[in-house]
């Protein structure tokens, strides 16, 4: 069972701003970096941004991250149609000693 | 460039065994901690074990004392043992490098390798 909770899914037209959320405890986000996945339809994930806020080269701009105690969140700014997938928060759990995922948001350009 | 590729998936009946294999190229093994993420169909990702650059190794419960990770640097290969199947453990499986120093820093993935298991 996964142990950080996102909404299930998350929806806008192009050009607007998306925003996830990811809810954890203080085992997990509130003692450890997170990290954000983006996983297109029928391929395997790939990181969008590392340690909380930064994105790795080649992801664009428009995706920011941020964490506040023990949550996370994910903007998408300027959203296009190609940022349709599933987006997933990650982070270590001290108290399981172990990766944790977040549930899963589905993000659909209306 | 960076590529992982894993290989050993298939359809097996519950009890049985298999053994994954992730094959790295373009960066060398013996620098990185390594893990291995599932995603049961239709379902969302799951850590289930890393293994660091010393061979210390974590899992997640639901697979303790059934699987096992292992890594043989000089082949730059990544291993799952996974013996005691069962049904619930049907899922696509990831190699993951771990970049820098967070464990869930996952940079790059494999494509991932299907396992089948029937009951």
């Amino acid at each position: 069972q996964s142990v950080l909770t996102q909404p299930p899914s998350a929806s806008g037209t192009p050009g607007q701003r998306v925003t996830i959320s990811c809810s954890g405890s203080s085992s997990n986000i509130g003692s450890n970096p997170v990290n954000w996945y983006q996983q297109l339809p029928g391929t395997a994930p790939k990181i969008l941004i590392y340690s909380n806020n930064q994105r790795p080269s080649g992801v664009p701009d428009r995706f920011s991250g941020s964490k506040s105690g023990t949550s996370a969140s994910l903007a998408i700014s300027g959203l296009q149609s190609e940022d349709e997938a599933d987006y997933y928060c990650a982070a270590w759990d001290d108290s399981l000693n172990g990766g944790v995922f977040g549930t899963g948001t589905k993000v659909t350009v209306l | 460039e960076v590529q992982l590729v894993e290989s050993g998936g298939g359809l097996v009946q519950s009890g049985g065994s298999l053994r994954l294999s992730c094959t790295v190229s373009g960066f060398p093994l013996s620098s990185h901690s390594m893990n291995w993420v599932r995603q049961a169909p239709g379902k969302g990702l799951e850590w289930i074990s890393y293994i660091s650059v010393s061979s210390s190794t974590i899992y997640v419960d639901s697979v303790k004392g059934r699987f096992t990770i292992s890594r043989d640097n000089a082949k730059n290969s990544l291993y799952l043992q996974m013996n005691s199947l069962r049904a619930e453990d049907t899922a696509v499986y990831y190699c993951a490098r771990v970049s820098g120093g967070d464990r869930t820093r996952f940079d790059p993935w494999g494509q991932g390798t299907l396992v089948t298991v029937s009951s």
